[in-house]
């Protein structure tokens, strides 16, 4: 089964990027999605499969998957940004989903 | 607008039981499968169980298989889950979410239901 590893945190100055890891084994033959959670709110899907982006997130928001890391990258970070962001996939094997620990994305 | 609600948390004694429910609005609930997932009070997301949209394909975590069941009606746009044998560490926002992507990625998430085991 999958265990997706994901920093605590990640801290980044506004204007800056940031990028976020999720590591497993060979998850670049995995679809990856990602999720922001702010304080208090539901998630929020904001990459799908590796690296597309539902309609109304900002293209700022991308993602990557190649071999043993998925990376979510947000350019010129925005105090708005500050949230837990989440990692996901479906191990179809199992037929679960798993997810990862998730990351604190600090807007310094 | 699309909508999840949850409703049906609350406090319950160890081994008691309690039924979630997740009622939808303004999407095509038919074509989407649906999945309660929960988050323990300062914790992380954790995946707990799935329905497909037919409501064929069911799926839970080991940790809470034989004590929750997951059931749809797709007349009624809601998807339920019944809970039995409620442990502490069941304790969590319980929320449902769905989608239709193929690689079951989850667009739609209601705001939450809390329960508490104590």
């Amino acid at each position: 089964s999958y265990v997706l590893t994901q920093p605590p945190s990640v801290s980044v100055a506004p204007g800056q990027t940031a990028r976020i890891p999720c590591e497993e084994h060979n998850i670049g033959i995995k679809s990856v999605h990602w999720y922001q959670q702010k304080p208090g709110q539901a998630p929020v899907l904001v990459v799908y499969d590796d690296d597309d982006r539902p309609s109304g997130i900002p293209e700022r928001f991308s993602g990557s998957n190649s071999g043993n890391t998925a990376t979510l990258t947000i350019s010129r970070v925005e105090a708005g940004d500050e949230a837990d962001f989440y990692c996901q996939l479906w191990d179809v094997g199992s037929d679960h989903w798993v997810f990862g620990g998730g990351t604190k994305l600090t807007v310094l | 607008q699309v909508q999840l609600v949850e409703s049906g948390g609350t406090l319950v004694k160890p081994g008691g039981s309690l039924r979630l429910s997740c009622a939808a609005s303004g999407f095509s609930f038919s074509d989407n499968y649906m999945s309660w997932i929960r988050q323990a009070p300062g914790k992380g997301l954790e995946w707990v169980s799935f329905i497909g949209a037919d409501g064929i394909s069911i799926y839970y975590r080991d940790s809470v298989k034989g004590r929750f069941a997951i059931s749809r009606d797709n007349a009624k746009n809601s998807v339920y889950l019944q809970m039995k044998g409620l442990r502490a560490e069941d304790t969590a926002v319980y929320y449902c979410a769905g989608g239709k992507r193929l690689r079951k990625a989850f667009d739609i998430w209601g705001q939450g239901t809390m329960v508490t085991v104590s």
